[in-house]
């Protein structure tokens, strides 16, 4: 079993749906989590990061930690076409170095005007 | 600010070369990490260097290694090349601290022949 699992996609949605993304893990030890926006030709851009269980908003984006279920969600309100992307999701164990992410595959999606 | 810089932008070697490759990170940042991003294996972690020092290290051969320099810039070398090691390749920064988050250059896109 994979530390990390995410769901591949494509995932194909009009302008303007609420979309839906989300990771689940193994090890409880993770304690700091992240989502990255790719796109082509581009390293990954930080978009959420979250410490341990509950919500945390930014502008049209909302990322959500359950703990308790190992499952984290990134939301994205009023999706643009310029949303289309990879979106990895990220996590880490708690103290030690800032390095050593563990990564989901990504998913790929794709929003249409 | 400038982000994360990471040079060449793209290189083509044949099997059994060896490559350098370099990463200047965000000012201020001492924390350095690489990464490998492949179609099948997705984002793992290579290496992280803090003060000149490997701090953390991922399960890659020996092929694989890197430093970093008194000004926080790095460089990772990977000798004897093969068709696998075909990647792209991103370094990240970030401030060593638990709660702050690291931040990836668009990375090498290396391919062997």
């Amino acid at each position: 079993q994979k530390e990390v699992e995410q769901d591949p996609g494509p995932l194909s949605v009009p302008e303007g749906a609420i979309v839906s993304l989300n990771c689940t893990y193994s090890n409880s030890a993770f304690q700091y989590f992240m989502w990255y926006r790719q796109y082509s030709r581009k390293g990954p851009e930080l978009l959420m990061y979250t410490y341990s269980s509950g919500n945390k908003e930014d502008g049209r984006f909302t990322a959500q930690v359950d703990k308790s279920s190992k499952y984290i969600s990134l939301f994205i309100r009023d999706s643009q076409p310029s949303d289309s992307a990879t979106y990895l999701c990220a996590m880490r164990k708690y103290g030690g170095s800032q390095g050593n992410l563990i990564f989901g595959k990504g998913t790929k999606l794709s929003v249409k005007p | 600010k400038a982000g994360v810089t990471q040079t060449p932008r793209y290189l083509i070697k044949t099997r059994g070369q060896q490559v350098t490759l370099s990463c200047s990170p965000i000012s201020g940042h001492r924390s350095v990490s690489w990464y490998q991003q492949t179609p099948g294996q997705g984002l793992q972690f290579l290496f992280e260097y803090f003060s000149e020092t490997q701090r953390n290290k991922g399960n890659f051969p020996g092929r694989f290694s890197g430093r970093q320099f008194s000004n926080s810039r790095s460089e990772m070398n990977v000798s004897t090349l093969e068709l696998g090691d075909s990647a792209l390749y991103l370094c990240a920064s970030s401030l060593d601290s638990p709660d702050q988050p690291q931040h990836f250059g668009d990375g090498t896109r290396l391919s062997i022949l």
